[in-house]
């Protein structure tokens, strides 16, 4: 089944802990973002990937890294953890960027709080 | 790429047709529309997207006015599994989507 993964789907930690959260998709695509979603402000794109070994901050990548060593693979980290990271991530790939006009898949979202 | 706007939230009857509206009145030749919903809190889903001919898929219609400024998604026959808010996005350069506050669509018995 083609689909994006996300893991863990509930993260409590405490500030300061380091952090990944994983994302995979199966469908060979060469795009994969990270977005955050809260409440009153929407969702937000924190980085994206065009391809392997190219990523590029988003609107908010200010805390987060990204590597993409793979191209199924798109990991978020959290070097060191503050309260304003909790929040509702969700990652996403399509075959190619958005502004080629194909369809984005999400993963569930990974539930992050930082305490 | 283009500033859309959403009604906050609409009611629909099971069974009826959902009709919700999009005002997009900056957009440019190579922008196109996209509709995505997101079901409480799991990860949005693409619903269709057009550039200017009216599309149909499986899930829902949307039409789009001929001078672009406007489009309608339309579920033809509203479930309660389609309570859900609705996101109309407009994008043409950018390397992201950009989702607005969508509209919360409450399908009621």
């Amino acid at each position: 089944e083609a689909q994006v993964t996300q893991n863990p789907r509930y993260l409590i930690t405490v500030t300061g802990k380091k952090l990944t959260v994983t994302c995979s998709q199966n469908m060979n695509h060469e795009y994969m973002s990270w977005y955050r979603q809260d409440p009153g402000l929407g969702l937000r794109q924190i980085y994206y990937s065009m391809n392997v070994e190219v990523t590029d901050k988003g609107d908010v990548p200010e805390g987060y890294k990204v590597s993409r060593k793979e191209k199924r693979n798109f990991p978020l980290i959290l070097e060191s953890p503050s309260p304003n990271q909790t929040s509702l991530y969700f990652c996403a790939s399509s075959l190619r960027p958005p502004y080629s006009y194909n369809e984005q898949f999400f993963g569930p979202g990974t539930r992050l709080t930082v305490l | 790429d283009a500033k859309t706007t959403q009604p906050t939230s609409m009611d629909c009857a099971e069974g009826r047709a959902a009709n919700l509206p999009c005002n997009h009145s900056t957009i440019s030749g190579n922008e196109y529309v996209y509709w995505y919903r997101q079901i409480h809190s799991q990860g949005p889903q693409y619903i269709i997207h057009g550039l200017k001919n009216n599309e149909t898929n499986e899930m829902a219609s949307l039409i789009i006015t001929e001078d672009r400024k406007s489009s309608t998604l339309i579920l033809p026959h509203a479930t309660l599994r389609d309570t859900a808010v609705y996101y109309c996005i407009v994008t043409g350069t950018a390397s992201k989507l950009t989702f607005g506050t969508g509209t919360r669509l409450q399908v009621t018995l």
